[in-house]
């Protein structure tokens, strides 16, 4: 069964930093690209990050690029997103996503972690 | 970025019922779309992919149609658990933007 388990997420102040994990099990990491995605209180999903299978092609939303970084270790099977400059709306659950490219346009996320919970707050 | 419209913000049906959600992409993402269910405290879903796939395991009372800028996800025969937010998500870019959601209860 795939697994995607995220951690490092809490409580940190205005401006300061975070690193979240998300450990991939059950799938051959290294074969997928992977995103990273929030849900706000009272929000949406928002679509923050992607990474292709060897980390040559990243992409950011607007509201996070400049801020947050997302990286892999296929050697470990982990997916990272460093978190700097943080702000109160960065607040929200942040999920982990493998990312499932049929060709062309065709493409979804097939699993998900159960999230990890972010609080920006002083 | 591709602005994604969904419609209505939230819904209130009974069991049995058939459930309409609406999705308006901000240009053509050709059948570029996904849904996904969303409960509190769980991992999201995938429903449907390529705008009417449905995954292997995703019940068939769920069905998606549409192309180019408008899609539908629909219900038919609203049952106990699909109680949810529905997001629809574009990946025609892959800058994958998802619609603001539609909560579903149920009465």
């Amino acid at each position: 069964d795939v697994h995607l388990v995220e951690s490092g997420g809490g409580l940190v102040q205005p401006g300061g930093s975070l690193r979240l994990s998300c450990a991939a099990s059950g799938f051959t990491f290294r074969s997928y690209e992977m995103n990273w995605v929030r849900l706000a209180p009272g929000k949406g999903l928002e679509w923050l990050a992607y990474i292709s299978r060897s980390a040559t092609t990243i992409y950011y939303a607007d509201s996070v690029k400049g801020r947050f970084t997302i990286s892999r270790d296929n050697a470990e099977n982990s997916l990272y997103l460093q978190m700097n400059s943080l702000r109160a709306e960065d607040t929200a659950v942040y999920f982990c996503a493998r990312d499932r490219g049929l060709g062309g346009n065709s493409r979804y996320f097939d699993s998900w972690g159960q999230g990890a919970l972010v609080t920006v707050s002083s | 970025d591709i602005q994604m419209t969904q419609s209505p913000s939230s819904l209130s049906a009974s069991v049995g019922d058939r459930v309409t959600i609406t999705c308006r992409a901000g240009q053509s993402i050709s059948s570029s779309l996904n849904w996904y269910q969303h409960k509190p405290g769980q991992a999201p879903k995938l429903l449907i992919f390529s705008a009417s796939t449905l995954p292997s395991g995703v019940p068939s009372r769920f069905s998606g149609g549409g192309s180019g800028t408008d899609f539908t996800l629909t219900i038919s025969g609203l049952q106990p658990e699909d109680s949810a937010t529905y997001y629809c998500q574009q990946t025609y870019t892959t800058l994958a933007t998802f619609g603001q959601g539609t909560k579903v209860e149920i009465k």
